[in-house]
């Protein structure tokens, strides 16, 4: 089946650095991936859907100036922190949509786990 | 709004015993609908999916019905293992947006 990487695993910065996770479709192109942020024994929130060629759109409440998102290629999306504080630490997972798919099926990453002390 | 309620956990039951976690959905349209697994430190991978009314989605036995008349998509095992204990989401998809309950822990005791 289709596979989706993200890079690092799991990241420890300092309070204000910037941190870049990205995110790959290994044997398939997505002209949409996804972001999902997951607080703790929460849910997966969506935080932003990143087009390929384009602009990503957010959903409301999160700063586009804070995660930038970038999808420079139909393989891969990354999504950058900026000046990052402990109130970021989450698991943060990516997907992707396979178009050649019957259903236009979404897979997912395995997960970026970001601590900022 | 979309949304999907499932029950919360932990659910604890002993190896051999019968699952269920309730799942309920609210969407507009026409969704499909999801379980996903998430192992400890792990990211989500698809369990079972229907994607119309009266489907069955099964894998690894586990078994849930699009009822929706319902609205639900429960979620069932006949008999679990120590090795299904995870965290399982249910999801809605409308539009190409993923709509996530909260999660139900599912711990199994051998």
């Amino acid at each position: 089946g289709a596979v989706v990487s993200q890079h690092p695993s799991r990241v420890i910065c300092k309070s204000g650095t910037s941190v870049k996770i990205e995110c790959r479709s290994l044997d398939f192109q997505a002209t949409t991936m996804f972001w999902y942020r997951q607080f703790p024994k929460q849910s997966l929130m969506l935080m932003a859907t990143s087009n390929e060629g384009s602009k990503a759109t957010y959903e409301q409440g999160v700063e586009k100036d804070k995660f930038l998102i970038n999808h420079a290629s139909l393989t891969l999306s990354t999504l950058t922190v900026t000046s990052a504080h402990p109130e970021d630490s989450s698991f943060y997972i990516c997907s992707a949509r396979d178009l050649g798919s019957t259903y236009n099926e979404q897979f997912f990453g395995p997960g970026t786990r970001l601590t900022v002390l | 709004g979309d949304s999907v309620t499932q029950m919360e956990g932990p659910v604890t039951l002993s190896e051999e015993a019968f699952l269920t976690i309730n799942c309920t959905y609210t969407a507009t349209g026409y969704p499909s609908l999801f379980w996903y697994v998430q192992y400890p430190g792990e990211g989500l991978q698809l369990l079972l999916k229907a994607t119309k009314a009266d489907d069955k989605g099964s894998n690894k036995g586990f078994e849930a019905t699009y009822r929706k008349e319902t609205t639900s998509f429960h979620l069932e095992k006949g008999s679990v293992q120590v090795s299904d204990s995870a965290v399982y989401f249910c999801a809605l998809r409308n539009f190409n947006k993923f709509y996530f309950g909260s999660g139900t822990k599912l711990n199994v005791k051998p």
